[in-house]
């Protein structure tokens, strides 16, 4: 089982349209990471957050810790916002593992023109 | 700064060889973290340093992988003797104690064994 749970999977989207990416996770947490890979391959670090809300121009993330659910915003899409999501939390009651981090499968995300 | 370094940036070997990937953190990161991606399992952590200490290494598949950190500015993480199976992309990844959970990536070393 996953502790870690992404939705959707893949994501058709048209330019300008918003975008919501789900995350929910089943163990308690201290804080949590989007990250966005390009299709290149390179991984960046969106956000961490631990708690309400976090805003970088078009994205917004948000999160619910009682409810161990997180939700990434994209607003008005766009084609180079197409890349894989990922949501990552680290579960820091696994003994010590202060940083490391659990994965979920992504949500690979295509903006058309 | 230049951001994590990795090299190589593709690896292909045969069956049986030894491969060493290598890892530059960020200077001034003490927290050093070896990640694996495969289509079938996503991304994994395989190990973490802090302070160039390994300190959590049970997601190191079996005895053919080992990593080290002699200093605080070079990892490897070595695979001997290499399978197809080990085909994947590695990631190192690195972060200090007062963003302890905000993680730095490398490119990556997309390595094929065939």
């Amino acid at each position: 089982k996953n502790e870690v749970e992404q939705s959707p999977q893949n994501l058709t989207a048209q330019e300008g349209e918003f975008i919501t990416i789900n995350c929910s996770y089943s163990v308690g947490i201290s804080a949590l990471h989007w990250l966005q890979q390009h299709p290149g391959g390179g991984i960046v670090s969106l956000f961490m957050l631990s708690s309400g809300k976090k805003k970088h121009g078009r994205l917004i993330a948000t999160i619910n810790i009682q409810e161990k659910h997180s939700s990434l915003h994209i607003t008005a899409s766009h084609p180079r916002d197409s890349a894989v999501y990922i949501c990552a939390v680290p579960l820091a009651d696994r003994g010590s593992t202060l940083g490391r981090l659990y994965f979920g499968r992504g949500t690979q995300l295509t903006v058309w023109p | 700064d230049a951001g994590v370094i990795q090299s190589p940036r593709h690896e292909v070997t045969e069956m049986g060889q030894e491969v060493t990937l290598r890892c530059k953190p960020i200077s001034g990161h003490d927290y050093l973290f070896w990640y694996r991606q495969t289509m079938m399992r996503g991304l994994e952590l395989l190990i973490y340093f802090n302070n160039n200490v390994p300190i959590d290494d049970s997601g190191m598949p079996e005895d053919r992988f080992s990593a080290k950190m002699p200093n605080a500015s070079f990892s490897t993480l070595k695979i001997q003797p290499s399978e197809p199976r080990d085909s994947a992309v590695y990631f190192c990844a690195s972060s200090s104690w007062g963003q302890a959970y905000e993680q730095y990536f490398g490119p990556g070393t997309r390595l094929t064994v065939t």
